[in-house]
Formats: C-alpha cells, structure tokens, sequence
C-alpha cells in the first residue's frame, strides 16, 4: 500500500521558521494537501495544491514540491501554530487517497 | 456558512453494526463530492471511503472494504457510514469531510466517536 512519510515532530521558536516535510514516490505526479489540527478539533486545510493558500491562512504558511518530497513551511512560527499537521495525496492510480501518520510542531 | 454535523458514534460490541449520518448545509450539497475520514485515539487521519456527487461511484480503504458502505441522500442534505462487523480497530472519531472541485476535504465536521469494545 502507497505510504507518505513525516517525520514524527519539530520543534520550532516563536519568530522561528519550521519546515515539515512529506515524501511519497508518487508525488512527482500528484498534488500534496497539508493539513493543521489542533488539539481536540477537526482538521483544518491550510495549503492546497502544493502551494496554493485557501483565503483565511496566513501568509507565514506556505508549501512546496520537489521530486518525491513535499515541504510545508511556517515563516514565523506563532504560538498558535502548535498542533499536528498531516500532508494527503493519492497513490499513482488515484484512487487511493492517504494521509502521512503526521508531525507534532511545539 | 458551511456545516457538517455527524451523528450516530456510540459503544458498540464487536462483530455488530452502526450507521453514523452527517448532516450538512450551508452549501449544494448534490455539487459535491463527500468523505468519512477516521482518526483512532491518539493516532494520525485515515481516509475511509468517498462517493460521487450523484453517488453512482464509491472507494473504499482496502481495510473496510466488504464491511462498510457509504451513501448519501441528496434531497435530505444527508451522508451515511454504514459499518457492519465492527472490529475494536475500527475504534475512532468518524469526521464527514466535503471535497471542493478537486481539493479534498476542504470542510469538515466536528467528528461522532465509535467505540467498538466487549
């Protein structure tokens, strides 16, 4: 079964930046979504596209795609940004659809 | 403004059933695709399964294919998760999940826990 690998935490400083990465074999030929979740909520889409920012996010998220690795970059990191995000994309075929097991930020 | 409201988790023994609803509004629901997508306690997101807008097509996670049946009714604004044969690994909050064009999950629910224990 298709499988996108995060690594399992980051730890960044207020004002810092963290980056978060995805890595997928597929990836080359499909889209890569990231998404935040805060503790005890539902999950909350913050890029689309690889890079593209739904109204509402805050310019400091940002996403990238090279090869078989996705990144999602937090310039800034603010308090609030701490949670788990997870990266989703789909298996060659697309029909499969599969999320990464996700990375703690603190 | 978008909602999705899931009902119907609850405590359930292993090898019985659920049907778990998510009622929606606040946009067409019939222009949209829909999913379940799960999250077992402590763990990471699982896709579970989607439909087509018209819900002539549906996928499946290969762990719950046979078990599980996704439907929806258009003229209610409801989707549903039929679960048969529940295994206590199927134990998760259950959150229905709207694709926008080709985005997935743009919107969701706030997720009806399922608890599969003897």
């Amino acid at each position: 079964s298709y499988e996108l690998t995060q690594p399992p935490s980051v730890s960044v400083s207020p004002g810092q930046t963290a980056r978060i990465t995805c890595s997928g074999d597929a990836l080359p030929k499909a889209y890569t979504y990231w998404y935040q979740q805060k503790s005890g909520q539902a999950p909350v889409l913050v890029i689309y596209e690889d890079s593209k920012r739904p109204s509402g996010i805050p310019e400091r998220f940002s996403g990238s795609s090279s090869g078989t690795r996705a990144t999602l970059t937090i310039s800034g990191a603010q308090v609030e940004d701490e949670g788990d995000y997870y990266c989703y994309s789909t298996d060659r075929s697309g029909t499969h659809r599969v999320f990464g097991g996700g990375t703690k930020v603190t | 403004e978008v909602q999705l409201v899931e009902s119907g988790g609850g405590l359930v023994q292993p090898g019985g059933s659920l049907r778990l609803s998510c009622a929606v509004s606040g946009f067409t629901f019939s222009y949209h695709w829909m999913n379940w997508v799960r999250q077992a306690p402590g763990k990471g997101l699982e896709w579970v399964a989607h439909i087509k807008k018209d819900g002539s097509e549906t996928y499946y996670v290969d762990s719950v294919k046979g078990r599980f049946t996704i439907s929806r009714d258009n003229a209610r604004n409801l989707l549903y998760l039929q679960m048969n044969s529940l295994r206590a690994e199927d134990t998760a909050v259950y959150y229905c999940a709207r694709d926008w064009k080709t985005v997935p999950f743009d919107y969701w629910g706030q997720g009806t826990l399922v608890t599969v224990s003897s």
